[in-house]
């Protein structure tokens, strides 16, 4: 079955350090790939995503990913946190015919 | 978020009640899904629909059961509720299947079960 792992759980940072987070899926096949974050209280929104082309993706509020494929990841970075940052941040992974699936997220918080 | 909303935002039950969440969008997408967010877990699927009066289960759907008997509603039931269940509860639309265009998610329902 595929899953999606997200290893850090917990991250702190102040503010203008560089971020990175962690993913990695197990589908071995075509998969879709997406970061989304969650401002406290509030739903899911969509921060970026990658289907094909280009291994780097750019998505809104500077950050970005990377997808790896022989590393089976997909991390998130930005080079500068802002503490409107703080989130908890979801990896997911859609493969054709299958769900999307969540990693457990990561909560981020960014002090001023 | 514009055009999905859940009902209601926030509820307290009592162990062994029925509960019935609602899912309405306007947005006129065949795909509809429940998920439940817990800590360290993220959104595991309880149910979807591909469809009016077509449903499947997901990850977690023991003690849950779905409607949809039109295209906007998705309804989720729990049977008799358990402490279990205390979760946050968020529906997402989406209109294409099998290429992941993303999901949109409604703003969650707070469910507590004492």
């Amino acid at each position: 079955a595929q899953s999606v792992s997200q290893h850090n759980h917990h991250v702190i940072l102040s503010e203008a350090a560089s971020l990175e987070l962690g993913c990695n899926y197990s589908y071995g096949g075509t998969v879709n790939l997406f970061w989304y974050v969650q401002y406290p209280g509030q739903h899911l929104q969509l921060l970026l995503k990658y289907f094909s082309g280009d291994p780097l993706v750019k998505g809104i509020k500077g950050f970005e990913a990377e997808f790896i494929k022989s590393k089976f990841s997909f991390n998130l970075r930005k080079p500068s946190v802002q503490w409107s940052d703080t989130a908890e941040y979801f990896c997911a992974a859609h493969n054709a015919g299958n769900m999307l699936t969540f990693g457990g997220g990561t909560r981020l918080m960014v002090k001023p | 978020d514009a055009g999905i909303t859940q009902s209601p935002r926030h509820k307290v039950t009592e162990t062994g009640t029925p509960v019935t969440l609602r899912c309405h969008q306007t947005e006129n997408h065949r795909y509809m899904y429940w998920y439940r967010q817990d800590p360290g877990h993220g959104l595991r699927l309880i149910h979807y629909s591909y469809g009016v009066k077509d449903t499947d289960k997901g990850e977690v759907s023991d003690g849950y059961s779905v409607s949809r008997s039109k295209t906007e509603d998705f309804l989720l039931t729990l049977e008799s509720a358990t402490s279990s269940q205390t979760s946050v509860y968020f529906c997402a639309i989406s209109d294409e299947w099998g290429v992941g265009y993303g999901y949109t998610f409604g703003s969650g329902t707070r469910l507590t079960v004492v």
